[in-house]
């Protein structure tokens, strides 16, 4: 199975910020990985498919990038609806599976 | 809009069985891939497993946790998404969401459904 290191688990952060999370994958998984967000008791978004592409109706301050195995995600500045938890997903092969999580918070 | 609703969830012993539904609306049900995706208890996503469709006779692919226990079907006429779960375990416990699958990766998400085995 292919497994997705996420990093880090958590961070602090200002409104505003810049915030960069990454996934790496323990084998070339060319672009396959989509990004989702989650807030508490609801289903996940996805923001990004195909590593970098973002879904439609998602703010343009979310981005993806990475190939292979090295993956990120970035949020150019932090708005106070986007303190959430992050997962990234490989849907290179079978079983998909889903990095640990970050946990985005409020400093 | 694309809905999706899953039901059927709710407390079973280990050992038991219980059949999960999602009904879809919004969209043309029998085009897209489907997954199945849970969450235990303050925990990270798990991707469960999925169903393609017609074009490719409806395989099936799981997580090595769920192979040989549980088993998605889809009754397109009927808009709906199934999952069949055998042989519980207690680490089984989780919300279970069912989502579209678009561009290889989930998209359309429902709101979920609790199951919990317990004695």
């Amino acid at each position: 199975d292919i497994q997705m290191t996420q990093s880090p688990s958590s961070l602090s952060a200002s409104v505003g910020d810049r915030v960069t999370i990454t996934c790496r994958a323990s084998q070339g998984i060319r672009n396959d990985v989509g990004w989702y967000q989650q807030k508490p008791g609801t289903a996940p978004k996805r923001l990004i498919y195909a590593a970098s592409s973002l879904q439609s109706g998602v703010p343009a301050r979310f981005s993806g990038s990475g190939s292979g195995t090295e993956f990120t995600l970035t949020i150019s500045s932090l708005q106070p609806e986007d303190f959430a938890t992050y997962f990234c997903l490989q849907h290179n092969s079978h079983p998909r599976t889903f990095g640990q999580g970050t946990k985005v918070e409020i400093k | 809009e694309v809905r999706l609703v899953e039901s059927g969830g709710g407390l079973v012993q280990p050992g038991g069985s219980l059949r999960l539904s999602c009904a879809a609306s919004g969209f043309t049900f029998s085009d897209p891939y489907m997954d199945w995706v849970r969450q235990a208890p303050g925990k990270g996503l798990e991707w469960v497993g999925l169903i393609e469709n017609k074009h490719t006779g409806y395989i099936t692919e799981y997580a090595a946790s769920v192979r040989g226990r549980f088993t998605i079907s889809r009754d397109d006429s009927a808009n709906s998404l199934y999952l069949q779960m055998n042989s519980l375990k207690t680490e089984d416990t989780a919300v279970y969401y069912c989502a579209t699958d678009s561009s290889g990766s989930p998209e359309n998400w429902g709101q979920g459904t609790l199951v919990t085995v317990s004695s």
